[in-house]
C-alpha cells in the first residue's frame, strides 16, 4: 500500500541550529512528494516538492529537501532555524490525484 | 489571490442537527478535495472532485456525509444528522498540475 511515514512526532531544536526532519515513502514507482508546514489554527502551506530531476529541491522561508531513491526518503533541511519556523510539518506523497500525508512531526524552537 | 476561501472558520452545532461547511476553491484550478484532521487519524481524504465531478468518495466516512460541487467556484460538504465524532478540522484543498492549496479550515464541534 502506498504510504508516508514520519518517524519523528516531535522535534525539539534551538534557534540557530541546522534541522533534519524525516519523511519516508513507500510507492510501486517514484511518487510526487510534497512537505507542508502548518501553523496552529491555520491550512497546510507549500514549502516545496518535487517531481523529477535534480533530486535537491529548495523551497520557501529557507528549507530544501533531498530526494534519496536508495533509501526511499525524502528528507526536509534548514542550516539556522528560527523561533517562527515552529509548527507542524506534513510530508506528503501521491502518484495520481491522491495524495498520502504523514503524520506529522511538530517542532518545537527554543531560544 | 484570496486563496482558498472556507466558511465558517468555527462551528459548533448540537448532535444531531445538519452541518455545512463551504469551501470557494482558487480560480483556475480544476480539482477540489475535501480533507478532515482529527489528532488520532491525521489527515483524511474525504472526497476529490475534478472538473466538478466527484472522482473518488471512498473516505466518506459513512452516508451522514455527502458533497457536491454544482459548479467550478462552490463546493459544500454536508453532515446530517451530525454526530459528536465528527468533530474535527474540516479543509478543503485545491489543486492545479498537482500542487495543491489548502484553506484555513472550519473547526467543527459537535456536541
Amino acid at each position: 500500500a502506498q504510504s508516508v511515514t514520519q518517524p519523528d512526532i516531535h522535534i525539539t531544536v534551538s534557534e540557530g541550529a541546522s534541522l533534519e526532519l524525516r519523511c519516508n515513502y513507500s510507492y510501486g514507482a517514484t511518487p510526487y512528494l510534497f512537505w507542508y508546514v502548518q501553523s496552529p489554527g491555520q491550512g497546510l502551506q507549500l514549502l516545496l516538492k518535487y517531481f523529477s530531476g535534480d533530486t535537491l529541491v529548495q523551497g520557501i522561508k529557507g528549507f530544501e529537501a533531498e530526494f534519496k531513491r536508495s533509501q526511499s526518503s525524502f528528507n526536509l533541511r534548514k542550516p539556522s532555524v528560527h523561533w517562527s519556523d515552529a509548527a507542524e510539518y506534513f510530508c506528503s506523497g501521491g502518484s495520481n490525484y491522491k495524495l498520502t500525508f504523514g503524520k506529522g512531526t511538530l517542532l518545537t524552537v527554543n531560544p | 489571490d484570496a486563496g482558498v476561501i472556507q466558511s465558517p472558520r468555527h462551528e459548533v452545532t448540537e448532535m444531531g442537527q445538519e452541518v455545512t461547511l463551504r469551501c470557494k476553491p482558487i480560480s483556475g484550478h480544476n480539482s477540489l478535495f475535501w480533507y478532515r484532521q482529527t489528532m488520532m487519524r491525521g489527515l483524511e481524504l474525504l472526497i476529490y472532485f475534478n472538473n466538478n465531478v466527484p472522482i473518488d468518495d471512498s473516505g466518506m466516512p459513512e452516508d451522514r456525509f455527502s458533497a457536491k460541487m454544482p459548479n467550478a467556484s462552490f463546493s459544500t460538504l454536508k453532515i446530517q444528522p451530525s454526530e459528536p465524532r465528527d468533530s474535527a478540522v474540516y479543509f478543503c484543498a485545491s489543486s492545479y498540475n498537482y500542487v495543491y492549496t489548502f484553506g484555513s479550515g472550519t473547526r467543527l464541534t459537535v456536541v
